[in-house]
């Protein structure tokens, strides 16, 4: 009964590359969210997904950031253009329904040189 | 603007007695808290909910307060076991509109032998 899978746990990018962040969530559920850390910070949203539609995006910049949730494979959020303020861990969370509690992946830890 | 406060960045407990965490909102609009526990290089783990037509949810050890005139919520745990030691975060959403959730700070917990 695997949970949240997201990859790669860890992810080196040189400013200017292009990051691509997966989460698969968990089986059954087609509610995927993505959240962004800082250090010693909570976690604040980005975006919520359901398959093939984004359903809220007021969390995301405006500018270098996209997700999708397509109708086959795994949600990705996509950061073009990787400047060192984007590193921090970015949590993939799925839920089966809009009222119910959402599940969290372990992350991809995200550092930029 | 911080909607969600958990203002002990740290709290201590001796084993076996009750560990009671706290957390403050200032959105009118939040109806739906939740309690998640974190540990180092893990994503969160969801641990007990609550809905505002609700003032006290339990689960095994774990139970959560809503005081909503307060706007004030806590989560207590007893026993406390050496295996609570973790960071606790509380968050919140709205019913309408996009399920984000808000979250708190964070609360890190030791339990002491």
């Amino acid at each position: 009964n695997a949970g949240v899978m997201q990859n790669p746990r860890h992810l080196v990018r040189r400013r200017g590359q292009e990051a691509r962040l997966r989460c698969s969530p968990m089986k059954g559920h087609s509610h995927v969210y993505w959240y962004r850390q800082l250090p010693e910070e909570g976690l604040k949203f980005m975006v919520y997904l359901q398959k093939e539609n984004i359903i809220d995006e007021s969390g995301m910049p405006k500018e270098r950031f996209s997700a999708e949730f397509p109708k086959e494979g795994p949600s990705i959020l996509r950061i073009q253009q990787v400047v060192r303020g984007d590193s921090a861990a970015y949590f993939c969370a799925s839920s089966d329904s809009r009222n119910q509690p959402q599940h969290f992946g372990d992350g991809t830890r995200l550092s930029i040189l | 603007d911080q909607q969600v406060k958990q203002n002990s960045p740290s709290l201590s407990v001796q084993e076996g007695r009750i560990s009671i965490l706290n957390c403050d909102y200032t959105n009118s609009m939040f109806d739906y808290f939740l309690w998640y526990k974190k540990y180092p290089a893990e994503g969160p783990t969801f641990l007990i909910s609550i809905s505002s037509i609700k003032d006290k949810n339990e689960d095994g050890r774990f139970t959560v307060f809503l005081n909503k005139s307060a706007k004030h919520l806590s989560l207590h745990i007893v026993p406390s076991q050496p295996g609570d030691s973790a960071v606790y975060f509380c968050a919140a959403s709205e019913r309408l509109g996009a399920q984000k959730l808000v979250f708190g700070q964070g609360t890190r917990l030791t339990i002491n032998p």
